[in-house]
């Protein structure tokens, strides 16, 4: 069964650094989403994103944020300068048609934690 | 901007045991609903959705929810639980037109054999 692969499955770092976490997203998927679980909490939406650009974020999604596809399978999120309040857990999905027709899968998620 | 609200946070069940997880949602429009599952160690799966038509919806592994719009709820059963059914279920929901997933802040479930 095709499934949302994502990397790191845990990485831990410094406050202020870079962090970036990939996705390979499902190969005929269209659209794709980052969203985050911050221990504790509720599952949060961050972005959706299709046809190469950004189609909703949401509050959280500052400008510390940024999304990419730079090839045909990867989706990455980049956080430039990590405080210690993105600790979270970080799901990517994707789907083949928006999800108010179609099912999101979900990868693993990403632990990040920030010291 | 829609919400979800789950009513319990944490549930324990003996296997054989029925099971009902509240979920409550607001928004003033239509809606489609989902519950998924995050087993242990593993990734958010669909476990059932609503979008129209017959408001009781079955969804995998003996499991079904209830739309019931008057209440704005959408409460996930099962008539009877098994060891394998623990996991932390949450609630979602999006507005219809729109791709966001709201999603309730789940409900751990932990079934004891």
């Amino acid at each position: 069964e095709p499934e949302v692969t994502q990397t790191p499955s845990h990485q831990v770092t410094q406050m202020g650094q870079e962090v970036i976490l990939r996705c390979v997203p499902i190969s005929n998927h269209l659209y794709f989403y980052w969203y985050r679980q911050i221990l504790g909490q509720k599952v949060e939406f961050l972005v959706s994103f299709y046809n190469n650009e950004i189609s909703e974020k949401s509050e959280i999604f500052d400008d510390q944020f940024s999304v990419e596809r730079p090839d045909g399978s990867n989706f990455t999120l980049k956080i430039r300068s990590t405080k210690l309040e993105d600790s979270a857990m970080y799901f990517c999905a994707s789907s083949a048609s928006m999800a108010n027709t179609g099912e999101l899968f979900f990868g693993e998620g990403s632990r990040l934690t920030v010291l | 901007a829609q919400s979800v609200s789950q009513h319990n946070h944490h549930v324990i069940l003996s296997e054989a045991a029925s099971l009902e997880l509240g979920c409550n949602y607001s928004y003033g429009g239509t809606v489609n609903l989902f519950w998924y599952v995050q087993y242990p160690g593993q990734h958010l799966q669909l476990l059932l959705k609503y979008f129209s038509g017959d408001p009781l919806v079955k969804g995998i592994k003996g499991f079904e929810a209830e739309f019931i719009k008057s209440k704005f709820s959408f409460n996930l059963r099962k008539p009877s639980v098994q060891w394998s059914d623990t996991a932390e279920y949450f609630c979602a929901v999006n507005a219809r037109g729109y791709s966001t997933l709201t999603f309730g802040k789940g409900t751990m479930l932990l079934v004891s054999p």
